[in-house]
């Protein structure tokens, strides 16, 4: 089974400062997706970022990017120029790509995410 | 192009009860995923269905269920209700097929369980 760990349950950044949060997991697969999700306080999950595991380049996204370490098993996500709006709850999330003859199977096992507040 | 939806958003039931949450994916998708919410214990998932067949299950109880219409549109219901089934349940769409895997959520239904 996968397991995905956040060690910071919350963080604190001023506006317009860089942030880093940290995500760890544990698999045994070797071709596997990972997911920063954003949650705003209105609740509406939104997805941040996506990295695929065969993939050495690390995935950017505007001001935010990863720092993908597979070996240490280690997805890390940056926020840099922090905004208001990125004031939310942030998940990191692991997928097992799995293939059968109807598509690929889905199913996110999220670590129990990072509340970061940004502040003015 | 629609988001996700989800009704009814909020649901107040007493122990002993059964639900049924809708989810209405984004048009076109054709996977539907589930998941519960709760402060304890995190996001888990419950079920994914495709092409009407539920392809993965997580670790709940028997009492958690689910289905896909052949509009993809999907349906979780609950009986039984315990207090601790109490939660923001968030369903989530895909297309399902090859790499577009990015899952799209929808707003939840917030489950009070009295």
């Amino acid at each position: 089974a996968q397991t995905v760990t956040q060690s910071q349950p919350e963080m604190s950044v001023q506006e317009a400062e860089t942030v880093t949060l940290s995500c760890t997991y544990d698999t045994s697969e070797s071709n596997y997706y990972l997911f920063w999700y954003k949650q705003p306080p209105s609740r509406q999950m939104i997805l941040v970022i996506r990295q695929e595991a065969y993939k050495q380049q690390n995935a950017t996204e505007n001001r935010f990017s990863v720092n993908f370490q597979k070996a240490a098993k280690s997805f890390s996500l940056k926020i840099s120029d922090s905004q208001l709006g990125d004031t939310a709850m942030y998940f990191c999330a692991f997928m097992k790509h799995v293939r059968d003859s109807g598509g690929s199977n889905y199913k996110l096992t999220f670590g129990k995410g990072t509340l970061l507040t940004v502040n003015p | 192009k629609a988001g996700v939806t989800q009704t009814p958003r909020y649901l107040i039931k007493t122990r002993g009860q059964q639900v049924t949450l809708s989810c209405s994916p984004i048009s076109g998708h054709r996977s539907v995923s589930w998941y519960q919410q709760t402060p304890g214990q995190g996001l888990q998932f419950l079920f994914e269905y495709f092409s009407e067949t539920q392809r993965n299950k997580g670790n709940f109880p028997g009492r958690f269920s689910g289905r896909q219409f052949s509009n993809s549109r999907s349906e979780m219901n609950v009986s039984t209700l315990e207090l601790g089934d109490s939660a923001l349940y968030l369903c989530a769409s895909s297309l399902g097929t090859g790499r577009g895997n990015e899952q799209f959520f929808g707003p939840g239904t917030r489950l009070t369980v009295l």
